[in-house]
């Protein structure tokens, strides 16, 4: 079974500048993550989707990342513009609700390692 | 804000000792607690997860201890090995901003746990 797809791998862009980041989750994987990790720290839920819709962008950053996930399956995150505290590692996660599980593990990807200069 | 908290940052231990990492939660809406490990350039793979009402779970050479009056959890690496070298996060698991079935999950700030062989 193929895991979490990410691209692209590694990203350097000046402050200021805009990126993207795509997520293909696991096929059959309902519920989709953006986590977001800076360096030492653990990740960071950014925004969850439920197929196409968002459940959760608490800690989103809506002035300036936005996501989403058109057609329930891949996603995309991006940041406009970008400031140098968005150096991070932005990891994507998939789970599914299997029936009698009480915890329905997530699946992460390599994630991308973003620089901002 | 929901937070939980994690110790020791590292750790370093001989071949076939005890790794222990300790975390501590403040909100008792968390309702699962599973860790994660995490290798150098890969995203965080599920170790073992325990539920709030039991108060150890084994897997291995891995075991959860869970003191829930305390609201502290605790993970323990029997007969460690060089390959455990990696970062592990404690998490827990509250509903998503959404309600329903949705969760999400807060992770520990990691231990880098370093096995010298």
């Amino acid at each position: 079974e193929a895991g979490v797809a990410q691209s692209p791998r590694y990203k350097i862009i000046e402050k200021r500048q805009s990126v993207a980041f795509w997520c293909n989750p696991i096929s059959g994987h309902a519920t989709l993550y953006w986590y977001q990790q800076i360096l030492g720290q653990g990740p960071k839920l950014l925004i969850q989707f439920q197929n196409n819709g968002v459940v959760d962008d608490s800690q989103l950053p809506k002035d300036r990342f936005s996501a989403e996930r058109l057609k329930g399956v891949d996603s995309t995150l991006k940041i406009q513009p970008a400031k140098l505290e968005d150096s991070a590692v932005y990891l994507c996660a998939s789970s599914q609700r299997l029936a009698g599980r009480a915890y329905n593990e997530q699946f992460f990807g390599p994630g991308t390692r973003l620089t901002v200069l | 804000q929901q937070q939980v908290k994690q110790s020791p940052q590292s750790l370093i231990v001989q071949k076939g000792g005890i790794s222990i990492i300790n975390c501590a939660y403040e909100n008792t809406a968390f309702d699962y607690f599973p860790w994660y490990q995490q290798f150098p350039g890969k995203g965080p793979a599920l170790l073992i997860a325990i539920r709030p009402d039991v108060s150890e779970k084994k897997e291995g050479r891995f075991t959860i201890s869970f003191n829930k009056s305390a609201k502290q959890f605790s993970l323990h690496i029997m007969d460690s090995q060089p390959g455990d070298s990696a970062t592990y996060f404690c998490a827990a698991r509250t509903l998503s901003d959404s309600g329903g079935s949705n969760y999400k999950l807060t992770f520990g700030k990691g231990t880098l746990l370093t096995v010298n062989p």
